[in-house]
Parts: C-alpha cells; sequence; structure tokens
C-alpha cells in the first residue's frame, strides 16, 4: 500500500497553462508538505499544512497555491506556468510537528517531474 | 538564517571500506536531525534520526551527533555500489516550528 501518492507522476504543459498536482496521505499524519527539488537537486520547502491550516508558507511566487480539503489532501496549484517552475515536486507528510524526532519524520511521495516548454 | 552544510561530492570510496558523511548547521537549539538517502529518479527516504549526543547504529548505518561542535555525520560500514546514491542531511529547530531544514546533499559513489 502507498502511503504518499501523487499524481500525475509526469507533467509536460506549455508556458502559461494552469496545472495541478495531487497527494494524498494514508498515513494517518496531521502535518503535509510541499518541496520543489531543482536540477541542482536542493530541496527547498514551498508550504506545509497542520491539521488542514497553512503553517509555513515560503517565498514562493503566488501562482502557487496549496489546498488541503482534509488531512490526507494536500493539492498543489499552478497558474500561468513559467520555464523556471520545471523541477521535481515532492509532497511529504509527518506525524507532526515536535520535538521528538520521530514525529518529525518526514515521508515522500514518488514526485511530480514538472517540464514546462 | 539557519543553515544546514553538508560537501556536494562526489565522494569516492571503495567497495567495503567505511563511507563518512559530514553535515553542519548553524543554530545551536537545532534538536533533531535526520539523514535521508535519495536515488537518482527517486524520492528521498529516511536512514535514522537522532537527537542525543553520541553514536546510533542501525545495521551498518552509525549516526554520530556533536551538539558542542554542531556537526553530525553518517558512517556506513562495508559499504556496497547499492548504497551510491546522494545523502540528505536535515535538521529540525523549534525555531521553524520543527520543519526540516535541509542540506544540499553529498553525492555518494561506491566504487567496486
Amino acid at each position: 500500500d502507498t502511503a504518499v501518492s501523487q499524481t500525475p507522476k509526469y507533467l509536460v504543459t506549455q508556458m502559461g497553462n494552469d496545472k495541478s498536482i495531487k497527494c494524498e496521505q494514508n498515513l494517518g499524519h496531521d502535518t503535509m508538505y510541499w518541496y520543489k527539488q531543482d536540477s541542482k537537486k536542493f530541496l527547498k520547502i514551498m508550504f506545509s499544512y497542520n491539521n488542514k491550516e497553512l503553517i509555513i508558507n515560503e517565498t514562493v511566487p503566488n501562482r502557487f497555491s496549496p489546498k488541503s480539503p482534509d488531512k490526507a489532501h494536500l493539492n498543489l496549484h499552478i497558474n500561468s506556468l513559467e520555464l523556471g517552475d520545471s523541477a521535481v515536486y515532492f509532497c511529504a507528510s509527518s506525524q507532526g510537528l515536535s520535538g521528538k524526532g520521530s514525529y518529525n519524520e518526514q515521508f515522500f511521495g514518488p514526485g511530480t517531474r514538472l517540464t514546462v516548454l | 538564517q539557519k543553515e544546514v552544510e553538508q560537501n556536494s561530492g562526489p565522494l569516492s570510496v571503495p567497495e567495503g571500506a567505511i563511507a563518512s558523511l559530514n553535515c553542519t548547521y548553524s543554530d545551536r537549539g537545532s534538536q533533531s536531525f535526520f539523514w535521508y538517502r535519495q536515488y537518482s529518479g527517486k524520492s528521498p527516504e529516511l536512514i535514522m534520526f537522532i537527537y542525543s549526543n553520541g553514536d546510533k547504529e542501525d545495521g551498518r548505518f552509525t549516526a554520530q551527533l556533536n551538539k558542542a561542535s554542531q556537526y553530525v555525520s553518517l558512517l556506513i560500514r562495508d559499504s556496497q555500489p547499492s548504497d551510491s546514491a546522494t545523502y540528505l542531511c536535515a535538521v529540525s529547530h523549534m525555531d521553524s516550528n520543527y520543519q526540516l531544514i535541509w542540506g544540499a546533499g553529498t553525492k555518494l559513489i561506491i566504487k567496486p
């Protein structure tokens, strides 16, 4: 059984289009995340939700909008796609946010490779 | 700004030897420390975490934490070609709501 799933796995689209990536976790976790990993492999946090509430929103363009309909889902919608948006986007989840190490362990989805032409 | 530093590598180690990966962090208040492995084209997966000073062993892997010197290491004994991957260090801190702050990763190559 997949713990954190993302769809689609690959996304190829034209500049200016709007697209969405979906994420679901069946681990019963309270916290979910979106990361962007560029060609240099640096993992950059974009959004974090805890119990459906936005906890952290790093400086990402407002063309990116996360939506969390419930604790198990965190979707990412991107408007007016640009060439620089090409990257791999990872969804992740953790039990919650705490000083305890295991509580913060993040489980990652398989990633969505977005290519903007 | 809280930072986590890793040597990007690549670090090349002969098969059967010990691979030593290092990570330094800037904030003394950091509380938990994670090592993830990421194969090319795959997602990061947790190897182990540590939050107390000293060593923590799990199979061929040993994490070492030295809070006074602000570094955390990962040792891989009896390195195998299948250990070739990028290793990511991540640190959590109360001031960041325990979000993980990530290093850029070290690429490890195990030579047969």
